[in-house]
């Protein structure tokens, strides 16, 4: 089944360490998100990419990074700097194309807390 | 700027009643315009979306949304809940950009409860 995987559903950080979240995606899309869910904010866009190699920041980038190598493949890193991580974590896909009938599917999210 | 607006945080109603969740946008065009649900610690799932056409839109699970324009609105209607439903959705404001980004801004979510 064509989908997007996100791992690992749980993640715990320690203070200053880096954690990276993994984001796969097997439906061919071009596009790639990850969103930050805080309760009562709704989503946040953290990072976008529109094709391989090539990522822009979102409205709350600062504190993350990414990169896109694969197509299939959008990892998200929680750097030291984020000082307030905790949230859910959400990768999206999209076609890509210039046919805007389209929607951006979910995976099914990564939780991480901070110990 | 596109924005989003869901008035109502937690909604209660009964099982068996209808409900109708609030949505207003703001956007410059012909918006799109979506509502996903979520149920706790998964991701969203689409509803229905609307591009074009028919301003009243059928989705998944007996859901229905209205679009219009007069009103800034795209109201999540269903005629009879069921204790399934409770979830938090989500209603969205998305744009194509050139190069094929697709914008998408959300609303902060209404919380629905379900009582028996």
């Amino acid at each position: 089944d064509g989908g997007i995987t996100q791992s690992p559903k749980y993640l715990f950080r320690k203070e200053g360490q880096n954690v990276t979240l993994s984001c796969e995606q097997n439906l061919n899309h071009d596009a790639m998100y990850w969103y930050r869910q805080d309760p009562g904010q709704g989503l946040r866009l953290i990072y976008y990419s529109q094709i391989v190699n090539d990522f822009q920041k979102g409205d709350i980038a600062e504190g993350y990074s990414v990169s896109r190598e694969k197509k299939e493949s959008f990892p998200l890193t929680v750097t030291s700097a984020q000082k307030n991580p905790t949230a859910f974590y959400l990768c999206a896909s999209h076609p890509g194309t210039a046919l805007a009938k389209n929607i951006q599917y979910f995976g099914a999210g990564t939780r991480l807390s901070v110990l | 700027a596109q924005s989003v607006t869901q008035p109502d945080i937690h909604i209660t109603v009964s099982e068996g009643a209808s409900l109708e969740l609030r949505c207003n946008y703001s956007y410059g065009a012909t918006p799109y315009l979506f509502w996903y649900v979520q149920s706790p610690g998964q991701g969203l799932q689409l509803l229905l979306k609307y591009f074009s056409g028919d301003t009243l839109v059928q989705g998944i699970k007996g859901f229905e949304a209205e679009f219009k324009r007069s009103q800034s609105s795209f109201n999540l209607r269903k005629p009879s809940v069921h204790w399934s439903d409770a979830a938090e959705y989500f209603c969205a404001v998305g744009s194509l950009y050139s190069g094929g980004y697709q914008k998408v801004t959300f609303g902060i979510g209404t919380k629905l409860q379900v009582i028996p």
